[in-house]
């Protein structure tokens, strides 16, 4: 497809498990974005990838998030130990790195 | 990055046009207006970016003041599909990258 991809579309996990969600983006665009968007508000910034390093991960909010690009082109957002107010939207944005990004439809987690 | 402050809703008739405001009196010299929009249970849309000039598009058209302290995007004829949450965002390239802060946006309600 031609838009940024995201796995799975929604997912359900027990407080404490550990989850991964995908973000495969728009082929050749080396800036990928990962953002959170709780219930009426905004997308709030996690982490940015520049190629294959994070150039600024400062969003992430705790250790507990982690997230690779080892090739510089599929990214994995990782969870450990989930908890309940990690419910939320993950949105993962690409970018060719200059100008207007592009959304995935996000993976909606639910952590019960 | 500047913030930008946005009316939290705003109705508008189906086939009247569309006016949505922003303010963002802190913007520097080289940040840019984007606006994207959310509609619902999706990730967020380009519509327009602009830094100076008006601009047009298939979408929509950004209106930016002389002093560039606040822009107003305008959907020539609202439909009902344009019923989402508008953001306007300012950004500039720091350390090789845009990092974009969202507010809590516009919900616009386009009303039969």
């Amino acid at each position: 497809g031609a838009g940024v991809s995201q796995t799975p579309s929604n997912k359900v996990t027990e407080k404490g498990k550990y989850v991964e969600l995908r973000c495969d983006p728009i082929s050749g665009h080396t800036a990928l974005y990962w953002y959170r968007q709780s219930l009426g508000q905004g997308p709030e910034f996690l982490i940015y990838f520049q190629g294959t390093g994070a150039a600024d991960d400062s969003g992430l909010p705790n250790d507990r998030f982690f997230a690779v690009r080892p090739e510089g082109s599929v990214s994995t957002l990782k969870i450990q130990r989930t908890e309940r107010g990690d419910s939320a939207v993950y949105l993962c944005a690409s970018s060719p790195g200059r100008g207007r990004w592009n959304f995935g439809q996000g993976t909606r987690l639910t952590v019960v | 990055d500047a913030k930008t402050t946005q009316p939290t809703s705003m109705d508008c008739a189906e086939g009247r046009a569309a006016n949505l405001p922003c303010n963002h009196s802190t913007i520097s010299g080289n940040e840019y207006v984007y606006w994207y929009r959310q509609i619902h249970s999706q990730g967020p849309q380009y519509i327009i970016h602009g830094l100076k000039n008006n601009e047009t598009n298939e979408m929509a058209s950004l209106i930016i003041t002389e002093d560039r302290k606040s822009s107003t995007l305008i959907l020539p004829h609202a439909t009902l599909r344009d019923t989402a949450v508008y953001y306007c965002i300012v950004s500039s390239f720091s350390g090789g990258y845009q990092k974009v802060t969202f507010g809590i946006g516009t919900k616009l309600q386009v009303i039969p």
